[in-house]
């Protein structure tokens, strides 16, 4: 079945530096990524939306200067953490839209666990 | 807009017991249904899923879920659990024109032998 890996899994970084978070569909093109934040114990609550080539849509309350999101070819995204702060501590997991077979289907990463010290 | 309601945050039970995880969802417009499970420090997986036709659906693993809309609930239910069946389950939901999922808060469930 279709793959997506996300890398790295867990990242530790100091406050005020910036993360990138990589998001790739191994052996399918993805025209739609999504980037998903779960909190401990709580769901996951989507962030954005990421079209190959245009800008991503984010949801509300979700500050796109500090979470940079780039989708330039059908296979990867990027999710940039901007001086990251403790509170930007999270799970964050990408999705990506293909198809296996003839159905269109959503698939995930295995999530970065990220930890601002 | 769609949300989504899990009533169990946590649910412990005996191996080779039956496990019944609650999920219901309000919504205006049609939706498409998922159950997705999430293993110890892995991304999730998709268990099930009710797009149309039949209202009872089968998982990958032995579980199964109905559909009831006239209660807007979709219980995710599995006759005998292992103890691989320890994780955490989302129950989902989206609009049939978009991909955006709405998630539950999802059901820990810990199985004891």
């Amino acid at each position: 079945g279709a793959v997506v890996s996300q890398h790295p899994s867990r990242v530790i970084c100091k406050s005020g530096t910036s993360v990138k978070i990589e998001c790739r569909s191994l052996d399918f093109q993805a025209t739609t990524m999504f980037w998903y934040r779960q909190f401990p114990k709580q769901s996951l609550m989507l962030m954005a939306t990421s079209n190959e080539g245009s800008k991503a849509t984010y949801e509300q309350g979700v500050e796109k200067d500090k979470f940079l999101i780039n989708h330039a070819s059908l296979t990867l995204s990027t999710l940039t953490v901007t001086s990251a702060h403790p509170e930007d501590s999270s799970f964050y997991i990408c999705s990506a839209r293909g198809k296996e077979g003839v159905w269109e289907k959503l698939f995930f990463g295995s999530g970065t666990q990220l930890s601002v010290l | 807009a769609q949300s989504v309601t899990q009533l169990d945050s946590q649910v412990p039970v005996f191996e080779e017991a039956p496990v019944e995880l609650r999920c219901n969802y309000s919504s205006s417009v049609s939706v498409y249904l998922f159950w997705y499970v999430q293993y110890p420090n892995q991304g999730l997986q998709l268990l099930l899923k009710y797009l149309s036709g039949s209202t009872l659906v089968k998982g990958i693993n032995g579980s199964e879920a109905e559909f009831n809309k006239s209660q807007t609930s979709f219980h995710l239910r599995k006759p005998s659990v292992h103890i691989s069946d320890t994780a955490e389950y989302f129950c989902a939901v989206r609009i049939s024109n978009d991909y955006k999922l709405s998630f539950g808060a999802g059901t820990t469930v810990t199985v004891r032998a």
